[in-house]
């Protein structure tokens, strides 16, 4: 059965430092990894998908990786603009349609 | 910039009220989906569509229908609203080819069933 395991289920960070969401799946042969960012109130926004372990992508202070079992999304020195909740998610076996985390909610103290 | 639309962004209905959610996509993708998310529980797949009039049931597809007359505008249709049917819709669309392609999301809608 597929699963996607987000933590931790929430991150206060001050200004500046730096850490990393987990993203954990299981699912049959891997089709990619999607992160997405969902700021109260409004749909989720993409920001990368992953194919292959060992695969990285960088979008400003976000940086994204990948293992076998696993995703982390990486931020470094965050602002409170990167304040949001971070969706990962991953193909459902045999479907078309995305299976989602239940999201990790980042906030950055100023 | 793919665009996906949902026309009303917050209702407020009554129990046994049907309730139409109208999205519409200007990417030209096949596919299109139906999202509700709740507190805790993520989001989960009501219905998603992968070509005019052609629909299928995703995980919770209980107390919903759909329509999808054109290819530019999928449809969600509550039949009789319940207050558990109170949450956040989401509408998508990706382009066909595989599940490895991007989906993109509307706005949401806020629907509270009183």
């Amino acid at each position: 059965e597929d699963q996607v395991t987000q933590s931790p289920e929430a991150l206060r960070l001050q200004e500046g430092e730096s850490s990393s969401l987990n993203c954990s799946y299981t699912v049959s042969g891997l089709r990619g990894l999607f992160w997405y960012r969902q700021d109260p109130g409004k749909g989720p926004e993409f920001l990368f998908t992953l194919y292959s372990a060992g695969e990285e992508k960088e979008k400003e202070r976000l940086k994204a990786t990948l293992t076998k079992k696993e995703s982390f999304l990486h931020i470094t020195a965050p602002k409170p603009e990167d304040s949001a909740t971070y969706l990962c998610a991953v193909p459902q076996t045999g479907a078309n349609n995305l299976f989602f985390g239940t999201g990790t909610r980042l906030t950055v103290i100023p | 910039d793919v665009k996906v639309t949902q026309s009303s962004r917050y209702l407020v209905k009554r129990t046994g009220e049907k309730v139409f959610l109208e999205c519409v996509q200007d990417m030209d993708h096949e596919n299109m989906f139906w999202y509700r998310q709740d507190p805790g529980l993520g989001l989960r797949l009501i219905y998603f569509s992968y070509d005019v009039k052609m629909k299928e049931k995703g995980d919770i597809p209980e107390g919903y229908s759909v329509s999808r007359e054109k290819k530019e505008r999928f449809s969600l249709i509550l039949e009789s609203a319940s207050t558990n049917q109170t949450s956040m819709y989401l509408c998508a669309s990706s382009l066909s080819g595989g599940p490895g392609n991007t989906i993109y999301f509307g706005e949401g809608s806020w629907l509270t069933v009183v």
